[in-house]
């Protein structure tokens, strides 16, 4: 069975840009959460997003945005980016149910460097 | 709010000796307790997680951990360290209903296996 995926692998991009991440949960699994790893910051909580709604977001502006699709897959959007957005962006996905705990598992990253 | 806290963001230990991190949890409700792995340029791997339960829990790769309710803690031991348990661990605490279900991510603690 198929893990979480995350495209692309590594971006470039130029401050003042926009970037696309894109996330493909684990088949079945209806949550998608987003983190980012910066350098020295740890992982800090973006946005869940569950049954296409999104549910919560961590302490982000607004340029940090995204969806999620039908199909459960989910993309994150940064605008007028900053050279601080530059890190390791994880999507993780789970299967969602209130007074259940379903075990949260994470893709290999996206690297977004801002230049 | 629910938090865990770290102690020690590095940790070195001999090959054969115990590994011990230690992650302390702060919550108002019964929490629900994870340990993370991530290796070089990966994502996260779930070594084990409490869900209230039985209080010692066995993970992967030989770990465990012990949730002690009157000292707040939820300690990743490991009798005999590995070469390859050189990676950077996190402790996560997450809520299981309301709107805050994602996981909140201590600040992680490098391992060093000495040979």
């Amino acid at each position: 069975e198929a893990g979480v995926t995350q495209s692309p692998t590594h971006l470039i991009k130029t401050r003042g840009q926009q970037a696309t991440l894109r996330c493909s949960p684990i088949s079945g699994h209806t949550s998608v959460y987003w983190y980012q790893q910066a350098l020295g910051l740890g992982l800090q909580f973006l946005l869940w997003y569950d049954e296409g709604e999104e549910r919560n977001r961590g302490n982000f502006p607004p340029r940090f945005s995204g969806r999620q699709f039908p199909n459960y897959s989910s993309e994150l959007n940064v605008n007028a980016l900053e050279l601080e957005d530059s890190a390791l962006y994880l999507c993780a996905s789970s299967l969602e149910g209130t007074g259940k705990v379903y075990t949260i598992y994470f893709g290999e990253g996206s690297w977004l460097t801002v230049v | 709010a629910q938090s865990v806290t770290q102690l020690g963001s590095h940790v070195s230990v001999s090959e054969g000796a115990l590994v011990l991190l230690r992650c302390n949890y702060s919550s108002s409700v019964p929490p629900y307790l994870f340990w993370y792995v991530q290796y070089p340029n990966q994502g996260l791997q779930l070594l084990l997680k409490y869900t209230s339960a039985a209080t010692l829990v066995k993970g992967i790769n030989g770990f465990e951990a012990e949730f002690k309710k009157s000292e707040t803690s939820f300690h990743l031991t490991k009798p005999s360290a590995h070469m390859s348990d050189a990676a950077e661990y996190f402790c996560a605490v997450r809520a299981f209903r309301g709107s805050a279900r994602q996981l909140t991510f201590g600040s992680g603690t490098q391992l060093t296996v000495l040979p």
